[in-house]
């Protein structure tokens, strides 16, 4: 089945630093979100993307959707304590939510 | 007003019983899934439901079988519970089968004893 893979799965840094993590696929995708889930909290939707080339920002995070339609990336820049979590991204091959799957997630911990 | 709700938020429970959570959205979703968690973190889909039908049935024993009363609600049921099942489960909601923007509720962390 589809499988995706994030890297990387785990990662400490210094607050004020700048983030990237990476989502690939062996399968072409038509949409890719990226979700953020705190600790005993559910993932929230931070940035969808629809189109290949894509990039969208939202606030201090950004993330691009691949032209091979097989990966997708998400910045963060500037990091501070409340950027701690598991950061997920989620594969959509058709736009009727019938076939998706998640990433096993990347954890950020922000050293202050 | 929370979004999406999901009740109970713990359950621990012995082997062998019968549960039920329940959620609820208060969107105006027209789709709504539930998700399990397990201690890995890894998120993966179990059912998914678009105005009380049944769309996503990946496989689960059927010992789980959810139910939507509305296009609002959807339950999931548990018989037979077993120790694998230990897991936090996650629901969660979308506007319509079109859109794949989730929405996700706090999860419900179920400890089978």
């Amino acid at each position: 089945g589809q499988q995706l893979n994030q890297s990387p799965q785990s990662m400490f840094i210094q607050e004020g630093e700048d983030v990237s993590m990476n989502c690939t696929s062996s399968s072409i995708f038509n949409t890719w979100l990226w979700y953020k889930q705190d600790p005993g909290e559910g993932p929230v939707l931070l940035i969808a993307l629809y189109k290949a080339g894509e990039l969208t920002s939202n606030g201090r995070l950004t993330a691009q959707f691949g032209i091979t339609r097989k990966d997708s990336f998400l910045n963060i820049s500037a990091s501070i304590p409340s950027d701690v979590g598991i950061y997920f991204c989620a594969g959509f091959t058709d736009n009727y939510g019938q076939n998706f799957v998640f990433g096993p997630g990347t954890r950020l911990s922000v050293l202050p | 007003d929370t979004a999406v709700s999901q009740t109970p938020k713990y359950l621990v429970t012995q082997m062998g019983n019968d549960k039920s959570i329940k959620c609820e959205q208060n969107l105006g979703h027209d789709t709504m899934y539930w998700y399990k968690q397990d201690s890995k973190k890894f998120l993966k889909i179990m059912f998914s439901y678009n105005n009380k039908e049944l769309i996503i049935n990946e496989t689960v024993p059927n010992r789980f079988s959810p139910k939507s009363p509305d296009k609002a609600h959807l339950n999931l049921h548990i018989n037979s519970l077993e120790l694998g099942d230990s897991a936090v489960y996650f629901c969660a909601s979308s506007s319509r089968v079109a859109d794949n923007e989730q929405f996700f509720g706090p999860g419900t962390r179920l400890t089978v004893l």
